[in-house]
């Protein structure tokens, strides 16, 4: 079946405890991409890659990081998470082309206390 | 310029109603509004979309409707069912590069039966 797949799907943590958000993708797409969606603001787009290695900032893409090391995988990571980072987080892939259909993952709904 | 701003914030119809939810947007450089329909504890997936040079889009008993003088685009529902309940939000993008998604709020939809 073709898949996002996110995990873990639910996440507490403290301030500061450094957390990775896994999310993988078997349709072998060039591009992927990682959101929040926070209530009255729609889906903001954190980062995005076009390709292995390469990885560029989105709208708010401060107190994140990610990598693309192999096509189908791509990481984000919080490397001092605050409260304001909690929020429901989507990763999605899309095949290279004009306006392809994005498919986004189940979410992460991470809580930093 | 970049943003999509979408109403109603929340929708209450009846089954059989035709539901209606508005999209305006600045930049007339977007070339791409799909609409994507979320499911409580899913990922967003894509339900239908329109390019500019046409002014009304159906699939099935969804209906995209478009007006580029406006910069305005629309959803309707036709014949809504308790099962159509979900969050729907629509998006915008241009082309060029990643083809980014700019998402508006988004709108909760509840058909009672």
């Amino acid at each position: 079946e073709a898949q996002v797949t996110q995990n873990p799907r639910y996440l507490i943590t403290v301030t500061g405890k450094k957390l990775t958000v896994t999310c993988s993708q078997n349709m072998n797409h060039e591009y992927m991409s990682w959101y929040r969606q926070d209530p009255g603001l729609g889906l903001r787009q954190i980062y995005y890659s076009m390709n292995v290695e390469v990885t560029d900032k989105g709208d708010v893409p401060e107190g994140y990081k990610v990598s693309r090391k192999e096509k189908r995988n791509f990481p984000l990571i919080l490397e001092s998470p605050s409260p304001n980072q909690t929020s429901l987080y989507f990763c999605a892939s899309k095949p290279r082309g004009m306006n392809t259909e994005a498919f986004f993952g189940q979410g992460t709904r991470l809580t930093v206390v | 310029q970049q943003q999509v701003k979408q109403s109603p914030q929340s929708l209450i119809v009846q089954k059989g109603g035709i539901p209606i939810i508005n999209c305006a947007y600045e930049n007339t450089a977007f070339d791409y509004f799909p609409w994507y329909q979320q499911f409580p504890g899913k990922g967003p997936a894509l339900l239908i979309a329109i390019r500019p040079d046409v002014s009304e889009k159906k699939e099935g008993r969804f209906t995209i409707s478009f007006n580029k003088s406006a910069k305005q685009f629309s959803l309707h529902i036709m014949d809504s069912q308790p099962g159509d309940s979900a969050t729907y939000f629509c998006a915008a993008s241009m082309a060029g590069g990643y083809n980014k998604l700019i998402f508006g709020a988004g709108t909760r939809l509840a058909v009672h039966p």
